[in-house]
Protein backbone atom coordinates (compact mmCIF):
# COMPACT_ATOMS: atom_id res chain seq x y z
CA UNK A 1 0.00 0.00 0.00
CA UNK A 2 1.45 3.26 -0.83
CA UNK A 3 2.27 5.40 2.31
CA UNK A 4 1.47 8.39 3.75
CA UNK A 5 4.06 10.88 6.20
CA UNK A 6 3.16 13.37 8.40
CA UNK A 7 4.63 15.15 11.20
CA UNK A 8 3.39 13.56 14.55
CA UNK A 9 2.46 17.15 16.05
CA UNK A 10 2.32 20.40 15.38
CA UNK A 11 1.00 23.79 17.16
CA UNK A 12 -0.91 26.71 16.16
CA UNK A 13 -2.45 29.80 18.04
CA UNK A 14 -6.24 30.26 17.97
CA UNK A 15 -7.79 31.93 14.65
CA UNK A 16 -4.40 31.96 12.67
CA UNK A 17 -3.85 29.56 9.50
CA UNK A 18 -2.57 26.10 10.30
CA UNK A 19 -0.74 24.12 7.42
CA UNK A 20 -0.50 20.16 7.93
CA UNK A 21 1.49 18.75 5.48
CA UNK A 22 1.47 15.06 3.83
CA UNK A 23 4.68 13.45 1.88
CA UNK A 24 2.76 10.62 -0.65
CA UNK A 25 5.78 9.93 -2.29
CA UNK A 26 4.40 6.37 -4.05
CA UNK A 27 1.73 7.90 -5.20
CA UNK A 28 -0.55 5.53 -7.91
CA UNK A 29 -2.05 7.67 -10.53
CA UNK A 30 -5.69 6.54 -9.12
CA UNK A 31 -5.23 6.96 -5.75
CA UNK A 32 -7.44 10.36 -4.14
CA UNK A 33 -5.81 11.75 -1.47
CA UNK A 34 -8.21 11.97 1.95
CA UNK A 35 -8.07 13.62 5.22
CA UNK A 36 -9.86 12.50 8.09
CA UNK A 37 -9.52 14.21 11.46
CA UNK A 38 -10.23 12.33 15.08
CA UNK A 39 -11.59 14.81 17.94
CA UNK A 40 -10.48 13.06 21.36
CA UNK A 41 -12.43 9.76 22.34
CA UNK A 42 -14.41 10.66 18.92
CA UNK A 43 -14.64 8.95 15.74
CA UNK A 44 -12.87 9.86 12.71
CA UNK A 45 -14.70 12.67 10.74
CA UNK A 46 -14.18 13.30 6.96
CA UNK A 47 -12.78 16.92 6.24
CA UNK A 48 -11.45 16.91 2.42
CA UNK A 49 -10.11 15.05 -0.63
CA UNK A 50 -8.64 15.49 -3.86
CA UNK A 51 -6.88 13.99 -6.84
CA UNK A 52 -5.45 16.77 -8.71
CA UNK A 53 -6.27 20.33 -8.39
CA UNK A 54 -6.87 21.81 -5.45
CA UNK A 55 -9.80 21.74 -3.10
CA UNK A 56 -11.89 24.18 -0.79
CA UNK A 57 -14.78 23.39 1.32
CA UNK A 58 -16.55 24.84 4.06
CA UNK A 59 -13.89 23.25 6.49
CA UNK A 60 -10.72 23.28 4.68
CA UNK A 61 -8.83 24.07 2.00
CA UNK A 62 -6.70 20.94 0.07
CA UNK A 63 -3.20 21.94 -1.66
CA UNK A 64 -2.01 19.34 -3.97
CA UNK A 65 1.16 19.80 -5.12
CA UNK A 66 1.90 19.16 -9.28
CA UNK A 67 3.61 16.01 -9.14
CA UNK A 68 1.19 14.80 -6.30
CA UNK A 69 3.98 13.60 -4.26
CA UNK A 70 2.78 15.71 -1.56
CA UNK A 71 -0.22 17.83 -0.21
CA UNK A 72 -0.95 19.95 2.61
CA UNK A 73 -4.04 20.53 4.59
CA UNK A 74 -5.30 24.01 4.96
CA UNK A 75 -7.41 25.25 7.91
CA UNK A 76 -7.50 29.21 7.46
CA UNK A 77 -8.13 30.53 11.13
CA UNK A 78 -7.29 27.45 13.33
CA UNK A 79 -10.16 27.31 16.48
CA UNK A 80 -9.94 24.99 19.67
CA UNK A 81 -12.19 22.65 18.26
CA UNK A 82 -10.09 22.13 15.71
CA UNK A 83 -7.78 20.47 17.84
CA UNK A 84 -7.27 16.80 16.63
CA UNK A 85 -5.17 13.85 14.91
CA UNK A 86 -5.45 14.58 11.34
CA UNK A 87 -4.98 11.88 9.14
CA UNK A 88 -3.53 12.01 5.61
CA UNK A 89 -5.01 9.08 3.77
CA UNK A 90 -4.04 7.69 -0.41
CA UNK A 91 -7.72 6.13 -0.89
CA UNK A 92 -7.24 2.97 -3.08
CA UNK A 93 -10.07 1.41 -5.04
CA UNK A 94 -10.30 -1.79 -4.07
CA UNK A 95 -12.07 -4.63 -5.60
CA UNK A 96 -13.58 -8.03 -4.42
CA UNK A 97 -16.67 -9.68 -4.44
CA UNK A 98 -17.96 -8.06 -7.91
CA UNK A 99 -17.78 -4.67 -6.34
CA UNK A 100 -15.51 -1.66 -6.58
CA UNK A 101 -14.97 0.36 -3.23
CA UNK A 102 -12.66 3.01 -1.66
CA UNK A 103 -10.19 1.39 1.61
CA UNK A 104 -9.23 3.65 3.68
CA UNK A 105 -5.61 3.30 5.31
CA UNK A 106 -5.35 5.05 8.56
CA UNK A 107 -1.48 6.33 9.50
CA UNK A 108 -0.20 7.71 12.82
CA UNK A 109 -1.62 11.17 11.66
CA UNK A 110 -0.77 14.67 13.15
CA UNK A 111 -1.45 15.70 16.67
CA UNK A 112 -2.43 19.56 16.06
CA UNK A 113 -2.78 21.35 19.13
CA UNK A 114 -4.55 24.96 19.19
CA UNK A 115 -3.34 27.60 21.99
CA UNK A 116 -6.18 30.13 22.73
CA UNK B 1 -30.67 12.34 10.41
CA UNK B 2 -29.40 10.18 13.04
CA UNK B 3 -25.61 9.54 12.16
CA UNK B 4 -23.86 6.20 12.46
CA UNK B 5 -24.76 4.40 15.99
CA UNK B 6 -23.01 2.20 17.72
CA UNK B 7 -23.87 -0.14 21.23
CA UNK B 8 -22.32 -0.52 24.04
CA UNK B 9 -20.22 2.59 23.86
CA UNK B 10 -18.14 0.81 26.74
CA UNK B 11 -17.34 -2.64 27.26
CA UNK B 12 -15.84 -4.30 30.06
CA UNK B 13 -15.47 -8.17 29.71
CA UNK B 14 -13.41 -10.78 31.39
CA UNK B 15 -10.74 -13.34 29.29
CA UNK B 16 -12.92 -15.82 27.64
CA UNK B 17 -16.04 -14.38 27.44
CA UNK B 18 -17.69 -13.30 24.36
CA UNK B 19 -17.83 -9.66 22.88
CA UNK B 20 -20.77 -8.34 20.75
CA UNK B 21 -20.46 -5.22 19.03
CA UNK B 22 -23.66 -3.30 17.29
CA UNK B 23 -23.53 -0.78 14.64
CA UNK B 24 -26.65 0.63 12.65
CA UNK B 25 -25.18 2.84 9.72
CA UNK B 26 -26.71 5.80 8.64
CA UNK B 27 -30.10 5.66 6.85
CA UNK B 28 -29.67 4.56 3.21
CA UNK B 29 -26.39 3.52 3.64
CA UNK B 30 -25.89 -0.33 2.71
CA UNK B 31 -21.77 -0.36 2.98
CA UNK B 32 -20.75 -1.00 6.47
CA UNK B 33 -16.80 -1.58 7.46
CA UNK B 34 -14.99 -1.89 10.76
CA UNK B 35 -11.79 -0.56 11.88
CA UNK B 36 -9.77 -1.53 15.43
CA UNK B 37 -7.65 1.41 16.59
CA UNK B 38 -5.19 0.04 19.00
CA UNK B 39 -4.03 2.41 22.39
CA UNK B 40 -1.42 4.78 20.69
CA UNK B 41 -2.09 3.70 17.35
CA UNK B 42 -4.07 4.83 14.17
CA UNK B 43 -6.99 2.96 12.59
CA UNK B 44 -6.79 -0.71 11.56
CA UNK B 45 -8.73 -2.05 8.83
CA UNK B 46 -10.59 -5.03 9.80
CA UNK B 47 -13.71 -5.50 7.72
CA UNK B 48 -16.10 -4.26 4.88
CA UNK B 49 -19.58 -5.51 4.03
CA UNK B 50 -22.44 -5.11 2.58
CA UNK B 51 -25.97 -6.21 3.34
CA UNK B 52 -26.10 -10.45 3.74
CA UNK B 53 -22.16 -10.32 2.27
CA UNK B 54 -18.75 -9.96 3.44
CA UNK B 55 -16.81 -8.10 0.64
CA UNK B 56 -13.22 -8.02 2.35
CA UNK B 57 -12.18 -9.67 5.88
CA UNK B 58 -8.64 -9.12 5.10
CA UNK B 59 -7.78 -7.38 7.91
CA UNK B 60 -9.86 -9.44 10.35
CA UNK B 61 -7.60 -11.91 12.34
CA UNK B 62 -8.38 -15.28 11.46
CA UNK B 63 -9.72 -16.71 14.61
CA UNK B 64 -12.18 -15.60 17.12
CA UNK B 65 -13.68 -12.67 15.20
CA UNK B 66 -16.45 -12.52 13.12
CA UNK B 67 -18.46 -10.22 11.19
CA UNK B 68 -22.20 -10.13 9.95
CA UNK B 69 -24.62 -7.79 8.35
CA UNK B 70 -27.98 -9.67 8.07
CA UNK B 71 -30.85 -8.27 5.56
CA UNK B 72 -32.41 -6.61 9.21
CA UNK B 73 -30.89 -5.37 11.78
CA UNK B 74 -27.64 -3.86 12.67
CA UNK B 75 -23.72 -5.10 11.51
CA UNK B 76 -22.57 -7.21 14.34
CA UNK B 77 -19.08 -7.44 15.47
CA UNK B 78 -18.50 -10.64 17.29
CA UNK B 79 -15.12 -11.39 19.59
CA UNK B 80 -15.01 -14.94 21.25
CA UNK B 81 -13.29 -15.94 23.99
CA UNK B 82 -11.43 -12.38 24.34
CA UNK B 83 -8.05 -12.02 25.18
CA UNK B 84 -6.50 -8.50 26.74
CA UNK B 85 -4.88 -7.88 23.38
CA UNK B 86 -8.18 -7.37 22.29
CA UNK B 87 -8.82 -3.98 24.01
CA UNK B 88 -8.92 -1.19 21.88
CA UNK B 89 -11.53 1.25 20.73
CA UNK B 90 -13.56 -0.55 17.73
CA UNK B 91 -15.26 1.98 14.74
CA UNK B 92 -17.97 1.14 12.56
CA UNK B 93 -18.31 3.24 9.52
CA UNK B 94 -20.94 3.25 6.81
CA UNK B 95 -21.34 4.81 3.06
CA UNK B 96 -23.84 5.16 0.73
CA UNK B 97 -24.63 2.51 -1.77
CA UNK B 98 -23.95 4.70 -4.92
CA UNK B 99 -20.34 6.36 -4.13
CA UNK B 100 -18.75 8.04 -7.23
CA UNK B 101 -15.45 7.57 -7.63
CA UNK B 102 -12.90 9.10 -5.49
CA UNK B 103 -15.16 10.44 -3.24
CA UNK B 104 -15.82 7.45 -0.83
CA UNK B 105 -16.54 9.36 2.27
CA UNK B 106 -16.99 7.02 5.20
CA UNK B 107 -18.90 8.07 7.58
CA UNK B 108 -17.58 6.79 11.26
CA UNK B 109 -19.65 6.33 14.51
CA UNK B 110 -18.50 6.74 18.05
CA UNK B 111 -16.47 4.14 18.70
CA UNK B 112 -17.35 1.18 21.37
CA UNK B 113 -14.45 0.92 23.80
CA UNK B 114 -13.56 -2.73 24.70
CA UNK B 115 -11.48 -3.93 27.77
CA UNK B 116 -10.60 -6.93 28.94
CA UNK B 117 -9.71 -7.99 32.19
Amino acid sequence: DAKTTQPNSMESNEEEPVHLPCNHSTISGTDYIHWYRQLPSQGPEYVIHGLTSNVNNRMASLAIAEDRKSSTLILHRATLRDAAVYYCILRKTANAGGTSYGKLTFGQGTILTVHP
Amino acid sequence: NAGVMQNPRHLVRRRGQEARLRCSPMKGHSHVYWYRQLPEEGLKFMVYLQKENIIDESGMPKERFSAEFPKEGPSILRIQQVVRGDSAAYFCASSPEKTWEGRGEQFFGPGTRLTVL
